[in-house]
């Protein structure tokens, strides 16, 4: 089935950088988009950016411009994103999902990977 | 950015009682060159990701049971859960997907009374 699958937990100290993977199947890789959405404690969602599978072209929310990268490895099938100069305020939970609606950006989002925890504390 | 506004925050129903969320975005995610509202629905339980429930407001995802519906257009949208089930205590939210970013509501919260 088409799936989704994160890197595990991670503990980082402020001004570091994390980078965390995506490891997609059951599906064309290249065909999709993938999402990057964060959710803090307790919190709500944060859509963070969105990066073409195939392409790598890939665009953020203006929150995170200058310090995320959200890359696209087509051999492996996995997306990958790193947010560096970390504060205790990027502790959450990151997610990756795809637009289901393929090469459109304008779409829900089904799947989503498990989620991966991110620490940051001193 | 399109700010989406659900509301009650939480909600206590009976079991086979009718539960109604709501979500009103800032501005309309309805496209008239396609005739569709860009709004989905998830449902999220602790410890998990998000599970899709409606896109286009009112699609049922595969696998959805169909006491799920949802309903509006423009600015204005319901979900309804016709008959409470226990397994429906969770988190709901609304996302808009008409422009980037993306947004979400900050998600009503599901019990049982």
């Amino acid at each position: 089935q088409e799936q989704l699958v994160q890197s595990g937990p991670e503990a980082k100290k402020p001004g570091a950088s994390v980078k965390v993977s995506c490891k997609a199947s059951g599906y064309t890789f290249s065909s999709y988009y993938i999402n990057w959405v964060r959710q803090a404690p307790g919190q709500g969602f944060e859509w963070m950016g969105i990066i073409n599978s195939g392409s790598g072209a890939a665009t953020h929310a203006q929150n995170f411009r200058g310090r995320l990268a959200m890359t696209s490895d087509t051999s492996t099938k996995t997306v990958f994103l790193e947010l560096s100069s970390l504060t205790f305020g990027d502790t959450a939970i990151y997610y990756c999902a795809r637009g289901a609606r393929g090469l459109t950006a304008s779409a829900w989002f089904d799947p989503w990977g498990q989620g991966t925890l991110v620490t940051v504390s001193s | 950015d399109i700010v989406m506004t659900q509301s009650p925050e939480s909600l206590a129903v009976s079991l086979g009682e009718r539960a109604t969320i709501r979500c009103k975005s800032s501005q309309s995610v309805f496209r008239r060159s396609d005739y569709k509202n860009y709004l989905a629905w998830y449902q999220q339980k602790p410890e998990q990701p998000p599970r899709l429930l409606m896109y286009w407001a009112s699609t049922r995802a595969s696998g959805v049971p169909d006491r799920f519906s949802g309903s509006g257009s423009g600015t204005d949208f319901t979900l309804t859960i016709s008959t409470l089930q226990a397994e429906d205590v969770a988190v709901y939210y609304c996302q808009q997907y008409y422009t980037t970013p993306q947004t979400f509501g900050q998600g009503t919260a599901l019990e049982i009374k």
